[in-house]
């Protein structure tokens, strides 16, 4: 099946410093989606990029689509405690989204 | 907003045993999705549903799973003969253009 990279696995962040997970793929996506999901919670739907080179923001979150469809990252600016959680890519191909690995982010207060 | 419901939320069950999950998903979508996430992994493509039948499957929904819309509103997963490495959360998704809305997820735990 199709083979998502994330990096890193875990991240821990102080209150208000930056978050970025990266996620890759071998081979070119016709899209990518974002989700989040809370400890204990199910994945939440945050954005779908599909252009190349595409940027999106979401308030303190930035999405990036890379220029040859096969990378792309999300951005969390001045996190806060709310941004706790897993944060996956799913890239597609066919009719189904194949996620990532994830990004588990923890936020100090 | 709408939601996709999972019922149970949490099934246990013995070990070869038959279990059957249970979604309804929102009701003007038309693609349907099983995934699985085991503990502290990635959420895992099981099967998806289109038209009243399985359009894709991956390598995971072997014989052993079966899936079931039987009217109109429900979308089903049925394990046949549970194995211990079954235990996992179960979410069904559901969308229409893009953007899957999950449900709440059925946590299986075989023993």
């Amino acid at each position: 099946g199709q083979q998502v990279m994330q990096i890193p696995q875990y991240q821990h962040v102080q209150e208000g410093e930056d978050f970025t997970t990266y996620c890759n793929s071998s081979t070119t996506l016709s899209n990518i989606q974002w989700y989040k999901q809370r400890p204990g919670g199910h994945p939440v739907f945050l954005i779908q990029l599909v252009k190349s080179g595409e940027v999106k923001k979401q308030k303190r979150l930035t999405f990036q689509f890379g220029e040859a469809k096969k990378n792309s990252s999300l951005h969390i600016t001045a996190t806060q405690t709310t941004d706790v959680g897993t944060y996956f890519c799913a890239a597609a191909t066919g009719n189904q989204f194949y996620f990532g690995t994830g990004t588990s982010l923890t936020v100090i207060p | 907003e709408p939601e996709v419901t999972q019922t149970p939320s949490h099934q246990v069950t013995q070990m070869g045993q038959e279990v059957i999950l249970r979604c309804v998903p929102i009701s003007n979508h038309l693609y349907f999705y099983w995934y699985r996430q085991i503990l502290g992994q990635k959420v895992e493509f099981l099967v998806s549903f289109y038209n009243n039948e399985i359009s894709e499957k991956s390598e995971i929904f072997d014989d052993q799973f079966s899936v079931e819309r039987p009217d109109g509103s429900n979308f089903t997963l049925k394990i046949r003969s549970t194995k211990l490495e079954d235990s996992a959360m179960y979410f069904c998704a559901s969308n229409a253009l893009y953007g899957y809305t999950f449900g709440s997820g059925t946590r299986l735990t075989v023993v």
